[in-house]
């Protein structure tokens, strides 16, 4: 079965930097959430959409930005990188109109920032 | 904020039963209790949930106290491929704000040979 689809896998960035994590979610699941977990720490919520609006904001830095596509995939533009955000970044996606009580998680990216 | 209680860690031998405790002592009457496990470099996975009743999948059963206030995630066999970050976590069911995990200290689970 299709799972979530996180690209890329890995990404090495420069302070200041720009970064644009992309995720693809099962076909047909409406709803993507993206994470954060920093080394040794536990994953964080950041943001999320339902149908390609915003439905909930968590611990999401203002240098950090987040959409929904038509196509349902989602990307996370993260700006101004610094050091601290060096970390695991992974994305779920569920099916919220149909009752659905799962989140799916996918691989992560793993952001470096040096 | 969703407040659980999880010890630290906890260990077990490969194909014995294991009970992975959980505290929730204000949790509210609408609050389901999810359980999500992340094994080392993969992203966190969906063990099992529910509300009052016990419940059980192919992964675990989920044995919920009568008030509430705790509940045991229970891995029939533990097998090595078991050992993982198990998390208990306390959200809704459905709705926009299911995704939105709070993921506190997870109990590490060690499973021996």
């Amino acid at each position: 079965a299709a799972g979530v689809i996180q690209s890329p896998r890995h990404l090495i960035k420069e302070k200041r930097e720009t970064a644009t994590l992309k995720c693809y979610p099962i076909p047909r699941h409406d709803t993507v959430y993206w994470y954060q977990q920093g080394p040794g720490q536990d994953p964080q919520f950041l943001i999320s959409f339902y149908e390609k609006m915003q439905s909930d904001k968590g611990s999401i830095p203002d240098r950090f930005s987040a959409q929904q596509f038509s196509d349902y995939h989602s990307e996370l533009n993260m700006s101004s990188l610094e050091l601290g955000d060096s970390a695991l970044y992974f994305c779920a996606s569920s099916l919220l109109r149909r009752g659905a009580t799962e989140a799916f998680f996918g691989q992560g990216t793993r952001l470096t920032v040096v | 904020d969703a407040k659980t209680t999880q010890p630290n860690s906890m260990e077990s031998n490969e194909e014995e039963p294991v009970h992975l405790p959980c505290n929730h002592s204000t949790i509210s009457g609408t609050d389901y209790i999810h359980w999500y496990r992340q094994l080392p470099s993969q992203g966190p996975e969906y063990v099992i949930h529910g509300l009052t009743s016990n419940v059980n999948n192919r992964m675990a059963s989920l044995a919920i106290a009568e008030d509430r206030k705790s509940s045991t995630l229970i891995l029939h066999r533990a097998t090595l491929r078991d050992a993982a970050v198990y998390y208990c976590i306390r959200g809704f069911a459905g709705g926009t704000s299911y995704g939105k995990l709070t993921f506190g200290q997870g109990t590490i689970l060690t499973v021996h040979p």
